[in-house]
């Protein structure tokens, strides 16, 4: 069956440094994936779209890549700010075009 | 409107009431979704509409949930008799249509927070 995984525990790093979420996925063959961040108390908002012929993309201090080899995007924001915590999930088109979400991965950023 | 919109923010409720809760999607958003977030996980796909058809309901965990949309604007879901595994925040979102590359962005409302006593 399609899955996406997403680690569910919280990653806790120093502001200044680099964080990476991944996301990984089985039994699909997506066009392309979407990340989106989510706030306590809010919902999700978009951040980043990749296509499925696109290797990296950039915004500011996000980047994202896509390997459909290894059925792998990961998410990296640089110099990381304590206003960059939050819950991050990546998103991908399944059946009858609905967005399938991951569960998410919470990211703290220490000051 | 500026962004989607939900109402009830939040709603309290006795076991086996029923519920409605109301999106209104941003304007000349064709696809409309529902989903459901539990404390602490995921959001669960319910239904998604594309305009005021529902081609993908296969989410909706039982037949006590249901929705409908109006033309390309207002959805409302209705949950009846309402047991206490419902509690959870529920979210709509839009998008300007679905089937479109780039076009399935999805556009979030605030949700409503329904808890069942």
């Amino acid at each position: 069956s399609q899955k996406i995984e997403q680690n569910s525990e919280a990653l806790n790093i120093q502001e200044g440094k680099t964080a990476t979420l991944t996301c990984n996925y089985t039994n699909y063959s997506p066009a392309y994936l979407q990340w989106y961040r989510q706030d306590p108390g809010r919902g999700p908002v978009f951040l980043l779209l990749i296509r499925e012929n696109e290797k990296e993309k950039r915004k500011e201090r996000l980047k994202v890549t896509f390997d459909t080899t290894l059925k792998q995007s990961l998410f990296h924001i640089t110099a990381s700010q304590p206003a960059d915590s939050a819950t991050y999930l990546c998103a991908l088109e399944g059946s009858s075009y609905k967005l399938i979400f991951g569960s998410g991965t919470r990211l703290l950023v220490r000051p | 409107g500026a962004g989607v919109s939900q109402s009830p923010s939040n709603k309290v409720t006795e076991k086996g009431k029923d519920v409605e809760l109301r999106c209104d999607p941003i304007s000349g958003h064709t696809a409309l979704y529902w989903y459901r977030q539990r404390l602490g996980q995921g959001l669960e796909f319910l239904i998604y509409f594309q305009g005021n058809s529902a081609p993908d309901k296969s989410g909706l965990p039982s037949d006590r949930f249901s929705a409908e949309r109006t033309g390309e604007s207002v959805s409302t879901l209705t949950i009846q008799r309402t047991q206490q595994e419902d509690s959870a925040v529920y979210l709509c979102a839009s998008s300007l249509r679905v089937g479109t590359l780039a076009k399935n962005i999805q556009y979030f409302g605030a949700g409503t927070r329904l808890s069942v006593l």
